[in-house]
């Protein structure tokens, strides 16, 4: 089982409602990230949030708006999607953002997310 | 600007054989990662390979990196039906760890 929690598992969404995927982890990981996933395609950056503080934002419309609330937690808010923005939502964790490249990116399972 | 590429894209092997997976990256880079990824499931790492000439084993998977030749291969024996999954090679960029770069990934299904 993976020691990154993610929710909800699936979710479906018009585009015109707002909804939230969550994040968690317990392993005192201080840098945290979303990458986004389409089918058959490899992850690709979205947010690096270290020490709490968004460090990276990889040129993500402002339909995605992410949130650290604490050093445990990750969220992040969609409104006004588009279909196209239909794919599997990953959270990873790390020790911290800038050292310790033995420590591989722990990544959840994903929110799988359609827009209709 | 950093680019990964790995071949093949798809690999249908039986099982018992031998392959071998490659990854060759653009840029200079000090860490390459090799994740496993079953269908609709989340990324799980295999091996962290950090200098020139670094191997690592575990099980019938092993990897290792030329770091001259910016390339790293991820070597199969003796494949088995469990190894069917979606193997993918990522560098990171420098200074940040979680920046990373992945190859389009590789299909594998081994068949019986």
């Amino acid at each position: 089982d993976t020691e990154v929690t993610q929710t909800p598992k699936h979710l479906v969404m018009g585009m015109t409602n707002k909804k939230s995927l969550k994040c968690e982890q317990h392993m005192g990981h201080r840098a945290m990230y979303w990458y986004k996933q389409k089918a058959k395609k490899p992850p690709e950056l979205m947010f690096v949030y270290s020490y709490e503080k968004l460090s990276i934002n990889e040129s993500v419309p402002s339909r995605f708006s992410p949130e650290c609330p604490n050093s445990s937690l990750l969220n992040l808010h969609l409104h006004a999607l588009q279909p196209e923005d239909s794919a599997l939502y990953l959270c990873a964790s790390s020790q911290d953002e800038s050292g310790t490249p033995l420590d591989p990116l722990h990544f959840g399972n994903g929110t799988r997310l359609t827009v209709t | 600007e950093l680019k990964v590429e790995q071949n093949p894209l798809f690999l249908s092997m039986q099982e018992g054989k031998n392959y071998t997976i490659y990854c060759n990256y653009s840029t200079t880079s000090d860490r390459l990662y090799w994740y496993r990824q079953d269908p609709g499931k989340s990324l799980e790492s295999l091996f962290v390979l950090l200098s020139n000439g670094a191997v690592k084993q575990e099980g019938r998977l092993m990897a290792s990196l030329d770091t001259k030749a910016r390339l790293s291969t991820l070597h199969i024996t003796a494949a088995v039906h469990d190894l069917s999954a979606t193997y993918f090679c990522a560098v990171g960029g420098s200074g940040n760890t979680g920046k990373l770069i992945f190859g389009q990934g590789t299909t594998l299904q081994v068949k019986p």
